[in-house]
């Protein structure tokens, strides 16, 4: 089942911070994070694997409750290279064949004004 | 550039052509994914190789569509009997894939497919 993301949209000024949630009705794995500008490949950000791990790289960090079946992504002091759309990616507990298969959210789109 | 590459990058067809898709993955990346995206959507996963065996295939497949990935290396995504429905993104993605982890998975830049 596809997760879902809130909110659908962010509109915000450069500096200000911004959370992004991706919930799920089934148990996970782990936690993929995508950004996508128009017409451009996602490009990955980070992956928070079961265990509750809050990673980060620069001002962009994340956090993943997995009794809770969510993740959150946290965007701090936001430039406007941040703007575009985030995906959360989600993978089902491990076994079978189905490593590394992800269902999508369908996308929070973040703008970022001067 | 040694990041996945896919070609074409545009193909617009008529209703009921076939249609064939490359990806050519990062080197060395055993698994390789095909995902289809449409407007306002997120990704969704088509199908996924472990090295040249097909493992996985979503209900979305159907039997019109194929997909191969000879000697592991690049993978080929074939359309038959285009519809106006097929009509999206179709991204490739590859990872390392070493035994039964999660891993990062690395996204080509897609293919667009207008059905006419």
């Amino acid at each position: 089942q596809q997760p879902v993301q809130s909110p659908q949209a962010v509109i915000l000024r450069e500096g200000e911070d911004a959370v992004i949630n991706c919930s799920s009705s089934k148990a996970l794995y782990s936690v993929h994070w995508y950004r996508q500008k128009h017409g451009e490949a996602p490009v990955f950000l980070m992956i928070l694997l079961k265990g509750g791990e809050q990673k980060g790289h620069d001002k962009i960090s994340a956090s993943f409750n997995e009794k809770k079946q969510q993740s959150s992504l946290y965007l701090t002091a936001s430039q406007l290279s941040y703007s575009g759309t985030y995906f959360c990616g989600t993978e089902g507990q491990a076994g079978g064949t189905s490593y590394g298969k992800l269902t999508f959210g369908q996308g929070t789109i973040l703008t970022v004004h001067p | 550039d040694t990041g996945v590459s896919q070609n074409p990058r545009h193909k617009i067809t008529k209703r009921g052509q076939n249609v064939t898709f490359r990806c050519d993955p990062i080197s060395e990346h055993n698994r390789l994914y095909w995902y289809r995206q449409t407007l306002g959507q997120g990704p969704e996963f088509l199908t996924y190789f472990q090295n040249e065996a097909q493992l996985e295939k979503s209900r979305l497949l159907s039997d019109r569509f194929s997909a191969e990935r000879p000697k592991g290396s690049f993978s080929t995504l074939e359309i038959q009997r285009t519809e106006q429905g097929d009509s999206a993104m179709y991204l490739c993605a590859s990872s390392l894939g070493w035994g039964k982890n999660t891993d990062t998975q690395y996204f080509g830049p897609g293919t667009r497919l207008t059905v006419l």
